[in-house]
């Protein structure tokens, strides 16, 4: 059964550094996802992509992010600087055409 | 918009004894309905869905759950607990030809099965 992959599983970084978090949706799936979850806390929705662009973007996708599909294969969250708040587990999720979405296992992003 | 209640952030319960998670919502539109089971160290499992039909939709591992509309309510049920249902449940909407069919969660549920 196909799945959605995300690499790396667990990514520390330091503050201000760049991070970019891939993901691997299911093949043949059109509508790509982001979201978060602050740990203790809901997941959160941070961003939807179809068609090669942003279709939707949540209060929190602010300028220090960005979303690219940089092939047929990859998508990738960019967090451009760091904060010690945008330590979450992030999850890609893909979906086909009905609004199911299917997630990745996450990456944990560690912020020092 | 759209918004989810958990009210019941645990709930522990003994092997074989019947459970129910409770999920309200809140919307002005129709909603899409889902309930995801999240395993310890693992990601988001999609585990049932109401799109349309019949209220009483089940999933898998034996889970299904019943869409109230005048309750706003999606309560997951399952008549015989495992200790491997030990998990987090996350109950979630999306609205009805909604653009981008973006996912609003609850605080999510953790199921405490003990033995």
């Amino acid at each position: 059964e196909p799945e959605v992959t995300q690499t790396p599983s667990h990514q520390v970084t330091q503050m201000g550094q760049e991070v970019i978090l891939r993901c691997v949706p299911i093949s043949n799936h059109l509508y790509f996802y982001w979201y978060r979850q602050i740990l203790g806390q809901k997941v959160e929705f941070l961003v939807s992509f179809y068609n090669n662009e942003i279709s939707e973007k949540s209060e929190i996708f602010d300028d220090q992010f960005s979303v690219e599909r940089p092939d047929g294969s990859n998508f990738t969250l960019k967090i451009r600087s760091t904060k010690l708040e945008d330590s979450a587990m992030y999850f890609c999720a893909s979906s086909r055409q009905a609004p199911e979405q299917y997630f990745g296992p996450g990456t944990r992003l560690t912020v020092t | 918009a759209q918004s989810v209640t958990q009210l019941d952030s645990q709930v522990p319960v003994f092997e074989e004894a019947p459970v129910e998670l409770r999920c309200n919502y809140s919307s002005s539109v129709s909603v899409y309905l889902f309930w995801y089971v999240q395993y310890p160290n693992q990601g988001l499992q999609l585990l049932l869905k109401y799109l349309s039909g019949s209220t009483l939709v089940k999933g898998i591992n034996g889970f299904e759950a019943e869409f109230n509309k005048s309750q706003t309510s999606f309560h997951l049920r399952k008549p015989s607990v495992h200790i491997s249902d030990t998990a987090e449940y996350f109950c979630a909407v999306t609205p009805y030809g909604g653009a981008t069919n973006k996912l609003i969660f609850g605080t999510g549920t953790l199921l405490a099965v003990q033995p």
